[in-house]
């Protein structure tokens, strides 16, 4: 596709449900992010995949929260029993090779906006 | 691990003036530093980067420095327009596989005409 595609736009869950959100990157990026933001935040690190290795998932605040690549193309994070904290925009990144050279550049999708009620 | 701080929280200006946010990091291996434009309800977009070879970058209106001894960025706006409103984040990382883009709390720069 021609950018990084996220769905659903918006989520409202009731509190303990579960959700799933999915991240389709751009066509061929081997590196790919989740970002957890807050209304009126930064960004905020939460896992990140090169191919369909999960390498790093220190930003995931507690188990439940679950991410998987498991063909290293899309990725769904998942978060089990939601809580009203959860209630963010995911942000869902990727870029093209594995390691950021010169002129690599991160590519956002537009987000899933979370609601916990 | 990297702590990156953005000032100020909000900027307001008129339309033509100059508009700099400012960054400082903590991970004195950072050595990537882009600027993310995000309007209300859109996806962050990069604008302009710089990398720790070099101590500024211009692209147009907009302009980026570096000082790496002290740790802090800049990015310049000059001749603002009123599409430039919209919220501001810096980031930081080492630049290296998997390592994840640490970002500032971000700026709501809002260009009055």
């Amino acid at each position: 596709g021609a950018g990084v595609s996220q769905s659903p736009r918006y989520k409202v869950a009731k509190r303990g449900q579960d959700v799933a959100l999915r991240c389709d990157p751009i066509s061929g990026h081997v590196s790919l992010f989740w970002y957890q933001q807050a209304l009126g935040q930064g960004p905020e690190f939460l896992t990140y995949f090169q191919n369909e290795a999960q390498l790093d998932k220190s930003g995931l605040p507690s188990d439940r929260f679950f991410a998987e690549r498991p063909e290293g193309s899309v990725s769904t994070l998942k978060i089990q029993r939601t809580q009203q904290e959860d209630s963010a925009v995911y942000l869902c990144a990727s870029s093209l090779v594995g390691q950021i050279a010169t002129n690599e550049k991160l590519f956002f999708g537009s987000g899933t906006q979370l609601s916990v009620l | 691990g990297e702590n990156v701080e953005q000032h100020p929280s909000t900027l307001s200006v008129q339309e033509g003036d100059s508009a700099v946010i400012k960054c400082t990091y903590s991970d004195s291996a950072s050595n990537y530093f882009p600027w993310y434009k995000q309007e209300l309800g859109k996806r962050p977009q990069l604008i302009i980067d710089i990398r720790s070879n070099v101590g500024e970058k211009k692209d147009q209106r907009i302009a980026v420095t570096l000082n790496k001894t002290a740790k802090h960025f800049s990015l310049h706006i000059t001749e603002t327009q009123p599409e430039d409103s919209a919220v501001y984040f810096c980031a930081a990382s080492r630049n290296q596989a998997g390592t994840a883009l640490i970002f500032g709390k971000g700026t709501t720069l809002s260009v009055s005409s």
